[in-house]
């Protein structure tokens, strides 16, 4: 059974620019959830989707944003990129609301 | 916010002891989950809670959800140097609710000595 799918593993961006990350859930899985996770402030939640309807979102700005697919696809989009915005971007997802299965996340470097 | 409270922040052990670690939390949670993270990985469940009081085991882990909720620890048997990584506690609230999101603690760094 394949795991949840995380591309790309690595990105570099430059200050300014945007960024798209892609997640693709485990076969059956309706809830994606996004982490971003960096040394000093740890896993922070971002977002979370089920049935292509978001139903929780963290205490991120609004250059973070997200959408679902109806095959439970999601990616998320960072805008106008900042330095502080590098950090590990982690996908989970899960069949309804708990026992989340994380993806190996995608690394994102703002220069 | 809600924040969790793990300890402690690193643990160095030599192979066959025993650890453990907890999360604090100012608040409830209806859920308790503990999750391993190897360097370049994604974090891994390894036992989820979700009754007060319950004490769950998986091989050598054992975790309880307080009877309080607002707190959980994790216990690791002989330890083996596969043990080595990040430890992590996350809460969720959900349970009729919206708030589905896992809120983590900072983590626990094992490192176990041959």
């Amino acid at each position: 059974k394949a795991g949840v799918t995380q591309t790309p593993r690595y990105l570099i961006k430059t200050r300014g620019q945007q960024v798209t990350l892609s997640c693709s859930p485990i076969s059956g899985h309706r809830s994606v959830s996004w982490y971003q996770q960096t040394p000093g402030q740890g896993l922070q939640f971002l977002f979370e989707y089920f049935s292509e309807t978001q139903r929780n979102k963290g205490n991120f700005p609004g250059r973070f944003s997200g959408r679902q697919f109806s095959n439970s696809r999601s990616e998320m989009n960072v805008s106008t990129l900042e330095l502080g915005d590098s950090a590990l971007y982690l996908c989970a997802s899960s069949p309804t609301t708990d026992g989340y299965t994380f993806g190996s996340g995608t690394r994102l470097t703002v220069v | 916010g809600q924040q969790l409270n793990q300890s402690p922040q690193s643990m160095f052990i030599q192979e066959g002891e025993d650890v453990s670690m907890n999360c604090t939390s100012s608040s409830i949670f209806n859920t308790w989950l503990w999750y391993k993270q190897d360097p370049g990985e994604g974090p891994v469940l390894l036992i989820a809670l979700y009754k007060a009081g319950e004490l769950t085991s998986n091989g050598r882990l054992t975790a309880q959800f307080g009877i309080t909720r607002k707190d959980s620890f994790l216990n690791i048997s002989a330890s083996i140097p596969s043990d080595v990584g990040i430890y992590f506690c996350a809460g969720q609230l959900g349970s009729g609710g919206s708030n589905y999101k896992l809120t983590f603690g900072k983590g626990t760094l094992l490192t176990v000595n041959p």
